[in-house]
């Protein structure tokens, strides 16, 4: 039973560019949450995708999106790169039960480093 | 004031020793709570939830204050296994949202 895979697993940018990160959830999972972990810091929750749609959403600029394809797979996008992007990008997969929503299973993340 | 906050550390100690960590949440709303773990360079893993009777697991107990907003993780018999970055993670039912605290960093040595 695969968990939740990430691509690429590292990748360095310059300031100006754009990334796109890929996300498999987990086999059952449907949402799937994108986080933000600075060095040192805890992880910053980006947006949350179900059904396709974004239903919550951080304190993240537009230069943050995503999308969620049928086969729940997700995508995250990253416009106009700022030195400050820097981070490791988690994707997080749940099953959106009455109460699975809560528990999240993590991939190994993407470390972006923008130069 | 931050939505979830804990001691970042280091806590040092030794194998064997008994290390309590505790974390505040400033939303009342807030109705589920977690513990994760985070090893080096990993990504965070699901160590327990935290119910509101306090709970166990073998040498791990975690308690939870919903008056004073404020969680704690006691570890017991310390092992070296143990270092690791422990997450205190609040879900905010009306929100929607699960919170991550910044961590708190556990070296335990020989």
């Amino acid at each position: 039973d695969a968990g939740v895979t990430q691509s690429p697993t590292h990748l360095i940018k310059t300031r100006g560019q754009q990334v796109t990160l890929r996300c498999s959830p987990k086999s059952g999972h449907d949402t799937v949450s994108w986080y933000q972990q600075a060095l040192g810091q805890g992880p910053q929750f980006i947006f949350q995708y179900y059904e396709e749609e974004e239903r919550q959403r951080g304190n993240f600029p537009d230069r943050f999106s995503g999308h969620q394809f049928p086969n729940y797979s997700s995508e995250l996008n990253v416009n106009a790169l700022l030195l400050g992007d820097s981070a490791l990008y988690l994707c997080a997969s749940s099953f959106q039960g009455p109460s699975g929503a809560n528990v999240l299973t993590f991939g190994a993340g993407s470390r972006l480093t923008v130069l | 004031r931050k939505e979830v906050e804990q001691d970042p550390g280091p806590f040092n100690v030794p194998e064997g020793a008994t290390v309590a960590f505790n974390c505040t949440y400033s939303n009342s709303a807030s109705q589920s709570f977690f513990w994760y773990r985070q090893d080096c360079r990993k990504e965070p893993k699901l160590l327990m939830s935290v119910y509101s009777s306090g709970n166990e697991d073998g040498r791990f107990t975690a308690q939870l204050n919903r008056a004073s907003q404020y969680i704690s993780l006691l570890i017991r018999d310390s092992k070296l296994s143990d270092s690791a970055t422990y997450l205190c993670v609040v879900y905010e039912y009306n929100t929607d949202k699960l919170i991550f605290g910044t961590g708190t960093r556990l070296q335990v040595f020989p």
